[in-house]
């Protein structure tokens, strides 16, 4: 069975410091690994994604992950928070290939602060 | 389209009373997906459509939970016999034949069921 941890339900930085959201998995076979905004009263926007290759991945905004297969990890990094940046993250992961659903993490709040 | 588009955007329904959620995805996306998100529940996944198959009905949370889509487009989540836990937002997403399983979300139907 697969799941997603996400270490951190709010998480609260400055404008211009670092953001860092911890996601884990759980997953018997490869996964797809999936990060998402949401900002208020929208849908889920797609940030990055890692399915195979190079293992770190840049995504839109500034935003990076790294798949650790080792530390079953993909955590979400930005080096400097812009106060846009606000809004809710998802982690997600998927069987590897062709269509499933996702395992979504239970979400991490970030809050920027001038 | 150029994107997901779900309708309605909101929906304020009586107990007990059906009602009908539409999503229509991206043009030449093959597969289509429901999500749904609570506040207690995170997003879960309900159902989803690919191709000519038998769509996975795995997430739905009980019988009153229907869903189809017709012509390999459009579809239709169908709740009957509406209860207040169902109040939620109703999220379609929809992919491609790439098989990178790259889902693109549409701005959801916020449902509730007074």
């Amino acid at each position: 069975a697969q799941s997603v941890t996400q270490l951190g339900s709010h998480v609260s930085v400055s404008e211009g410091a670092l953001v860092l959201l911890r996601c884990n998995y759980s997953s018997s076979v490869p996964p797809y690994l999936f990060w998402y905004v949401q900002y208020p009263n929208q849908g889920l926007q797609l940030l990055l994604k890692y399915t195979t290759g190079a293992t770190l991945v840049k995504g839109i905004n500034g935003f990076e992950a790294e798949f650790k297969k080792s530390e079953t990890s993909f955590h979400l990094t930005k080096p400097s928070a812009h106060m846009s940046d606000a809004a809710e993250y998802f982690c997600a992961v998927s069987f590897s290939g062709g269509y499933n659903k996702l395992i979504f993490g239970a979400g991490t709040r970030l809050a920027v602060h001038p | 389209g150029a994107g997901v588009s779900q309708s309605p955007s909101n929906k304020v329904t009586e107990k007990g009373k059906d009602v009908e959620l539409r999503c229509d995805p991206i043009s030449g996306h093959t597969a289509l997906y429901w999500y749904r998100q609570s506040l207690g529940q995170g997003l879960e996944f309900l159902i989803y459509f690919q191709g000519n198959s038998a769509p996975d009905k795995s997430g739905l949370p009980s019988d009153r939970f229907s869903a189809e889509r017709t012509g390999g487009s459009v579809s239709t989540l169908t709740i009957q016999r509406t209860q207040q836990e169902d109040s939620a937002v109703y999220l379609c997403a929809s992919s491609d034949r790439t098989g990178k399983n790259i889902q693109y979300f549409g701005a959801g139907t916020r449902l509730s069921v007074l």
